[in-house]
């Protein structure tokens, strides 16, 4: 099983530009989730899915967007990079019973010029 | 105010010795749970130990254990027998349930994490 896997795994963009950043996963998990990590900060939440079509933001969802036509993937869009968006992203997911772990992609690392 | 609490920005131990990371976290759920995870400069995050408020006794796997103080609200990392390898930065995560479309999804709040060092 390949997990979780997110591409490209990094990516630099002028201001303004527009970008998807992918996540795919094989284990049939309902429940997917995106993150980013700056320095010092942790994780925080962007935006979470409980199921293809349902979506909800996290705690800074501002300047991405979320769909989930799949169960598989779930895609974070960047409408118009900022530098301020210069950051790791990991995308996460689990199963809807049994444990509560989150499994991780390895992350996409960012930069915005 | 911070729902969950790492004061130890970094830590030092040497090699074969046990130590302890902190974590406080702050919840009025009376259901949660807390994580740790192990970020090593590869960048992966790597899940490594959960404790749930109901679980009466404190979690345990190989050489990680989560000592859990409910009433101090405290859920601190124990490493034993500390390896080079060990050398990463840590996090603690609270879950606690969303009730998001009565989905059961829980959101995962992070520390800021705690970067330990092994020395030989």
């Amino acid at each position: 099983n390949a997990g979780v896997t997110q591409t490209p795994k990094f990516q630099v963009l002028k201001t303004g530009q527009s970008m998807t950043l992918q996540c795919a996963q094989d284990m049939n998990h309902e429940y997917m989730s995106w993150y980013r990590q700056d320095p010092g900060m942790g994780l925080r939440l962007i935006h979470y899915s409980v199921g293809a079509g349902i979506t909800d933001q996290g705690e800074v969802p501002n300047g991405y967007n979320v769909s989930r036509s799949t169960t598989e993937d779930f895609p974070l869009r960047l409408l118009s990079a900022a530098p301020s968006q210069t950051s790791v992203y990991f995308c996460a997911s689990r199963g809807t019973s049994g444990a509560y772990e989150q499994y991780f992609g390895p992350g996409t690392r960012l930069t915005v010029t | 105010a911070q729902k969950i609490t790492q004061t130890q920005p970094g830590m030092f131990v040497q090699e074969k010795e046990a130590v302890t990371l902190d974590c406080t976290y702050d919840t009025s759920d009376q259901s949660y749970g807390l994580f740790w995870y192990k970020q090593p400069s590869s960048g992966e995050m790597i899940f490594l130990i959960y404790q749930g408020s109901y679980d009466e006794q404190n979690a345990t796997e190989g050489r990680y254990s989560l000592n859990f103080q409910k009433a101090r609200k405290s859920a601190n990392l124990v490493i034993s027998a500390s390896q080079l390898g060990d050398s990463a930065m840590y996090f603690c995560a609270m879950r606690e349930a969303s009730s998001f479309m009565n989905s059961g999804y829980s959101t995962l709040t992070f520390g800021k994490g705690t970067m330990l060092l092994v020395s030989p």
